[in-house]
């Protein structure tokens, strides 16, 4: 499967632990994003990447989060002190340099209780 | 401020029906569109995509309208099948990422 990969597909936590989610995104690709995404609701952006460059964070980024792409390959996601409120599906998506299509990945479900 | 919005956040079609799932954008600045149709507990799939200097633009059994004069954008899907059933979301480029819409539930009627 050469789609964008993510790791791993379910989360449960307990409130006021860290999390770290993983992205890979289809290679070759150079802009990756993580979107948020709440029942009923559409994907909300996050952050993006152009190689290792980290190029923009939403408002919603708040400073519990961070996110990284040391190498300009896969990427990480991680939350700490987690929040009940930080229940949702994060979504990973690549498209490759010049284009604007952008493949997503099946998410990670993640649930703090 | 912008954000991309549907006008139906249910829509029940007889299967072999044509479908049409509207959308409602209010950025006039976006110069790209795309369809996304997401089944349960998976992510985004794309659809098709247009581009603001078109106003047509057809794929297998889909196509998708945009009319700028009133910031509308539509996607039919002709003979409706049960493996449409999904959520259907248009995005918007904003910036360097896309705006997303809250999702119209398609459901198909055997």
């Amino acid at each position: 499967d050469t789609g964008v990969s993510q790791d791993p597909r379910h989360k449960i936590t307990k409130r006021g632990q860290n999390v770290t989610f993983r992205c890979d995104p289809i290679s070759e690709h150079n802009r990756l994003y993580w979107y948020r995404q709440t029942l009923g609701q559409g994907p909300e952006f996050l952050t993006y990447f152009q190689n290792e460059a980290q190029l923009e964070k939403s408002r919603l980024l708040s400073d519990r989060f961070s996110a990284e792409r040391p190498k300009g390959s896969f990427s990480t996601l991680e939350i700490q002190r987690t929040e009940q409120g930080d229940s949702a599906m994060y979504l990973c998506a690549s498209t490759e340099q010049g284009a604007l299509e952008a493949f997503f990945g099946q998410g990670t479900r993640l649930t703090v209780v | 401020g912008e954000s991309v919005g549907l006008h139906l956040p249910t829509l029940s079609v007889q299967e072999g029906d044509n479908s049409i799932i509207n959308c409602a954008y209010s950025n006039s600045a976006s110069d790209y569109f795309i369809w996304y149709k997401q089944e349960s507990g998976k992510g985004p799939q794309f659809i098709i995509d247009i581009r603001s200097n078109m106003d047509k633009r057809q794929g297998q059994r889909v196509t998708v309208l945009l009319n700028k004069t009133v910031k509308h954008l539509s996607l039919q899907i002709a003979a409706t099948q049960p493996g449409d059933s999904a959520v259907y979301f248009c995005a918007e480029t904003y910036g360097q990422n896309f705006v997303f819409g809250p999702g119209t539930r398609l459901s198909v009627l055997p």
